[in-house]
């Protein structure tokens, strides 16, 4: 069946970096788009970065452009999202997603990400 | 302030019908296909609806989804206790060129 699990997340300090690793398994994963999502505890759903199925168009939220890079690898049947210069805004769990059909489905159990000294 | 209005909370007792509305404008749900996500306490989001109104295999026609305009809403009839969840909305905003969620709803069924 169609699986995504997160890796990678953990404590790091103000200004610190964290890579975050999807593996992806289940469906032909080079033939979709993947983003990156996030929740802060309490809070809702905020969209984080999109990237092509060939990984040649990217997006990002305004609140993380120029801090953090989506990439992926196809062969590996992997998404990677490296997140640098982080700030406490960015504690949240970090989902992974595979975009079907202008919806999201089906998501990953998340990883989570705080940032604190 | 999220880009796309839902109400924060909604509730309805058992077997009744709730309705939850999402609220945008032109440049996201005007011209844009809308989804809904459920979100069970402790759990990751599952998508519910896609396309406006297209449930995926699994959902149950008790969920149903429309459009008109720049806002959409989430129809859950046959209210069960399982059922409450969080709610959001979301689509893609071709103004920001960044995909837009609603603050998100929760739902009580009392």
């Amino acid at each position: 069946q169609v699986q995504l699990v997160e890796s990678g997340g953990g404590l790091v300090k103000p200004g610190g970096s964290l890579r975050l690793s999807c593996a992806a398994s289940g469906f032909t994963f080079s033939d979709y788009y993947m983003s990156w999502i996030r929740q802060a505890p309490g809070k809702g759903l905020e969209w984080v970065s999109y990237i092509s199925s060939s990984g040649t168009t990217v997006y990002y939220a305004d609140s993380v452009k120029g801090r953090f890079t989506i990439s992926r690898d196809n062969a590996k049947n992997s998404l990677y999202l490296q997140l640098s210069s982080l700030r406490a805004e960015d504690t949240a769990v970090y989902y992974c997603a595979r975009e079907t059909a202008y919806s999201y489905g089906p998501w990953g159990e998340g990883t989570l990400v705080t940032v604190s000294s | 302030q999220s880009v796309l209005t839902q109400p924060p909370s909604v509730s309805a007792a058992p077997g009744q019908k709730v309705t939850i509305s999402c609220s945008g404008s032109s440049s996201n749900i005007g011209n844009n296909y809308v989804s809904w996500y459920q979100q069970l306490p402790g759990t990751a989001p599952k998508l519910l609806i896609y396309e406006n109104n297209k449930r995926p295999s699994g959902i149950p026609d008790r969920f149903s989804g429309s459009k008109s305009g720049t806002s959409a809403t989430l129809d859950i009839t046959g209210l069960q206790t399982g059922d409450e969840a969080d709610y959001y909305c979301g689509t893609w905003d071709s103004s920001l060129s960044a995909w837009v969620f609603g603050g998100g709803t929760n739902l009580t069924v009392l």
